[in-house]
């Protein structure tokens, strides 16, 4: 079955510090992993979109790293800010056709 | 460059009803998709849209259809409302299809009573 799980679910840390976010998938014939970012009330902006080729990718103080031999996806945030708080969306896609399949959001809350 | 933009913004419906949600793609962009956002369930796919036809569909009932227009611009339709269809639907544009990158419009909430 494709799916796409995320952890931890939620999470919370102080402004300043770092974290990583991890993205496990089991969907086939890969094509490609993105991670979006929704603020609350709002649509989902794209922060990274890798290929099965690509190891890593950067938008900022945000960096995502992708293993295709063990399915897993990181995406790791920098020195934090308050801005950060959002959901972060793991988003496996297989099929050229373009098919994606959605993690359930991992919930961050960056506290003062 | 406008984003994509999706009206109305919040939707007040009784069950039974049907209810007709509108997308406006990103100026250039033709694939359009159609999700479903609930808290149990993440987001879910319902349908894209490339060039006036469906080219792909999520595992949705019948209820749920959609169309694309000559300018891309789409249209999402619910017939006989459940409480369960409360939920934020989204729309979303890229160039030719979701395999290139995906730009997300605000999004409809719409409430079943």
């Amino acid at each position: 079955k494709n799916q796409v799980e995320q952890s931890p679910q939620s999470l919370i840390i102080l402004e300043g510090k770092n974290c990583t976010l991890q993205c496990n998938y089991t969907v086939s014939p890969f094509s490609n992993l993105r991670w979006y970012k929704q603020d609350t009330g709002r649509g989902p902006v794209s922060l990274t979109i890798m290929t099965f080729s690509e190891n890593t990718k950067s938008n900022g103080r945000y960096t995502a790293t992708l293993d295709a031999d063990t399915k897993q996806s990181s995406l790791h945030i920098t020195a934090s800010q308050l801005s950060d708080s959002a959901s972060y969306i793991c988003v496996a896609g297989y099929n050229q056709g373009g098919k994606l399949i959605f993690g359930q959001g991992t919930e961050l809350s960056v506290k003062p | 460059k406008a984003g994509v933009t999706q009206t109305p913004r919040y939707l007040i419906k009784t069950r039974g009803q049907q209810v007709t949600l509108s997308c406006s793609p990103i100026s250039g962009h033709r694939s359009v998709s159609w999700y479903q956002q609930t808290p149990g369930q993440g987001l879910q796919f319902l349908f894209e849209y490339f060039s006036e036809t469906q080219r792909n569909k999520g595992n949705f009932p019948g209820r749920f259809s959609g169309r694309q227009f000559s300018n891309s611009r789409s249209e999402m339709n619910v017939s006989t409302l459940e409480l369960g269809d409360s939920a934020l639907y989204l729309c979303a544009s890229s160039l030719e299809s979701p395999y290139n990158e995906q730009f997300f419009g605000p999004g409809t909430r719409l409430t079943v009573l």
